[in-house]
């Protein structure tokens, strides 16, 4: 069965640091791999998605992710962090083989605090 | 921009009592899904339907729970007889299909008293 790990709860970064929130995945194939986030009261907003092709995804508000199949991860890193970016954010994989149906398998979620 | 709509916000029940959470997809998207959130913990599958029937559903997803699409729009998740557990916020979400990605609504948070 799929299965989502999301190392660490909480994370904190100074406004304008490297953020970097982690993903392992552990899958008998490689799945679609995504990133949701979460702001305060809102849904799910998707940040950035990996279905094949280049394994480095941009998405939006200047996230990316790395797919590892040797290391079975999808870590989501920005350069420089914004207090906007203050949310909760999941990593979330589904299966390809389960056709166009899929459900997500969600990771536990990172808080992300950024300080001033 | 196109969203997922659900109402209501915030439902407050008695125990025993049954509830229906609604939610509009996207207007062009053919899969649908229900997730929850209990406080705290990760989202929860619940199901998945296309073309008018479940495509999957978890073991979460016991005779207590059904989902109907009676209208073309709107699609909807029925609790029978809700349980204090069953108190958690429950998002709704829908895709047009293939790998693309599932978009959310905002979540109704059930609360069950």
């Amino acid at each position: 069965a799929q299965s989502v790990t999301q190392l660490g709860s909480h994370v904190s970064v100074s406004e304008g640091a490297l953020v970097l929130l982690r993903c392992n995945y552990s899958s008998s194939v490689p799945p679609y791999l995504f990133w949701y986030v979460q702001y305060p009261n809102q849904g799910l907003q998707l940040l950035l998605k990996y279905t094949t092709g280049a394994t480095l995804v941009k998405g939006i508000n200047g996230f990316e992710a790395e797919f590892k199949k040797s290391e079975t991860s999808f870590h989501l890193t920005k350069p420089s962090a914004h207090m906007s970016d203050a949310a909760e954010y999941f990593c979330a994989v589904s299966d390809p083989s389960s056709g166009n149906t899929g459900k997500l398998i969600f990771g536990q979620g990172t808080t992300l605090q950024v300080k001033p | 921009e196109p969203e997922v709509t659900q109402t209501p916000s915030h439902q407050v029940t008695q125990m025993g009592q049954e509830v229906i959470l609604r939610c509009v997809p996207i207007s062009n998207h053919l899969y649908f899904y229900w997730y929850r959130q209990i406080l705290g913990q990760k989202v929860e599958f619940l199901v998945s339907f296309y073309n008018n029937e479940i495509s999957e559903k978890s073991e979460i997803f016991d005779d207590q729970f059904s989902v109907e699409r009676p209208d073309g729009s709107n699609f909807t998740l029925k609790i029978r007889s809700t349980k204090l557990e069953d108190s958690a916020m429950y998002f709704c979400a829908s895709k047009s299909g293939g790998p693309y990605e599932q978009y959310f609504g905002p979540g109704t948070r059930l609360t069950v008293t």
